[in-house]
């Protein structure tokens, strides 16, 4: 079992404040880092699929940079709004197997 | 395309009954995931299946038990329900090298 970690647990910001959490994985048998939003009672909804160092993804609001060498991918969030309220799930895929491993997710509660 | 189904989508169930949870993967995905989300809670991590084996491990009481079976679907079995075992509760798949995608979920009520 590998350890997929996610900072902070929760967070709680004020409308319109741009916020950003971390996401560690181990640097060694590198193939993907993937990020999720899961939002209260619903699917998670697939948000990027990294997998070069250094790559950066940008959907909207919202953006991932990844490094590869020392095991972080950061998410940040622009201006959050109130409907970004979600969990945000990181998930490690290594080159060796076919194990996927979440991480422990980071809850995020935008204050209108 | 098709997607992860999930049923029964709803589930009313009486304390100390017993639910299964079935999982369908998408066609060629060898791997699934369960997950429970209580109400207002995050998301937790259950129990992970590839190839009909059991993968990993996370916070599943001992009264559950799944299986992955040799159609690949699964399911999730829930013995001596409690009121607190009201969730709703995702299952994932894969396959090797891609993104897992989720189902809509199961929401079991237990009254």
């Amino acid at each position: 079992i590998l350890n997929v970690e996610q900072s902070p647990q929760s967070l709680h910001v004020q409308e319109g404040d741009s916020t950003n959490f971390t996401c560690s994985f181990p640097s060694s048998n590198f193939y993907a880092l993937h990020w999720y939003r899961w939002e209260t009672a619903k699917s998670p909804e697939a948000l990027f699929v990294m997998t070069l160092n250094g790559d950066e993804k940008k959907k909207g609001r919202i953006s991932a940079t990844l490094n590869t060498k020392e095991g972080y991918s950061y998410l940040y969030i622009k201006g959050s709004q109130p409907e970004d309220s979600a969990t945000y799930l990181c998930a490690f895929s290594p080159n060796t197997g076919n194990q996927f491993y979440f991480g422990t997710g980071t809850s995020l509660t935008v204050i209108p | 395309a098709a997607g992860v189904i999930q049923s029964p989508r709803h589930l009313i169930k009486e304390k100390r009954e017993t639910a299964t949870l079935k999982c369908y993967p998408i066609p060629r995905h060898d791997t699934v995931y369960w997950y429970q989300q209580g109400p207002g809670q995050d998301p937790q991590f259950l129990i992970s299946f590839y190839e009909k084996m059991q993968s990993d491990k996370g916070s599943i009481p001992d009264r559950f038990s799944a299986q992955q079976f040799s159609d690949y679907h699964s399911e999730l079995n829930m013995s001596s329900l409690e009121l607190g075992d009201s969730a709703l509760y995702f299952c994932a798949s894969r396959r090797v090298r891609t993104e897992a995608f989720f189902g809509q979920g199961t929401r079991l009520t237990v009254v």
